[in-house]
């Protein structure tokens, strides 16, 4: 099946600086990349819609000047959290949705790990 | 709009025991409907999916069958092992992207 990567996997920063997280479809072009956030023990929110070449679409309550996504090339989106703090520690899990050749599915990547100090 | 609920759990069960967890959904059309698992620390997995009704996903010895008359989705395995542990996840697809499940996690005891 179509592979999608994550890195890094882990990362700790202190609180203020920024972070890049890089999703990137290994062996399948990807149109659309999603973002996803997850809490300690609860299921995935969905943060945003990356599609490459255009703005991504953020869903409600997500700060875009906070969480910048960047979808330069159909291999490669990536998140950036801004002046991160604390309460953005978290694990970010970006997906890629593949083309006809794979249905259409979406593919997971392995997650990153923030821990803001 | 679309929306899946699922059992939430915990569920704790010895080796060999019967798994069923429940998950129900909510959608306009008939969307695809998928399995996940979560290992500790690790990213999604795609266990199996339906895109049909009566279709029935396959994987692993887990089982689950696209029922469009109670709009179930629920996920079976006849004789769990301790290395199913983790957390699973129902979800449909909502175009472009996917809704969850809340993620019910499973403990399996030797």
């Amino acid at each position: 099946g179509a592979v999608v990567s994550q890195h890094p996997s882990w990362v700790i920063c202190k609180s203020g600086t920024s972070v890049k997280i890089e999703c990137r479809s290994l062996d399948f072009q990807a149109t659309t990349m999603f973002w996803y956030r997850q809490f300690p023990k609860q299921s995935l929110m969905l943060m945003a819609t990356s599609n490459e070449g255009s703005k991504a679409t953020y869903e409600q309550g997500v700060e875009k000047d906070k969480f910048l996504i960047n979808h330069a090339s159909l291999t490669l989106s990536t998140l950036t959290v801004t002046s991160a703090h604390p309460e953005d520690s978290s694990f970010y899990i970006c997906s890629a949705r593949s083309g006809p050749r794979h249905y259409n599915e979406q593919f997971f990547g392995p997650g990153t790990r923030l821990t803001v100090l | 709009g679309n929306s899946v609920t699922q059992m939430e759990g915990p569920v704790t069960l010895s080796e060999e025991a019967f798994l069923t967890i429940n998950c129900t959904y909510t959608a306009t059309g008939y969307p695809s409907l998928f399995w996940y698992v979560q290992y500790p620390g690790e990213g999604l997995q795609l266990l199996l999916k339906a895109t049909k009704a009566d279709d029935k996903g396959s994987n692993k010895g887990f089982e689950a069958t696209y029922r469009k008359e109670t709009t179930s989705f629920h996920l079976e395995k006849g004789s769990v092992q301790v290395s199913d542990s983790a957390v699973y996840f129902c979800a449909l697809s909502d175009e472009p992207h996917m809704r969850f499940g809340a993620g019910t996690r499973l403990t399996v005891k030797p």
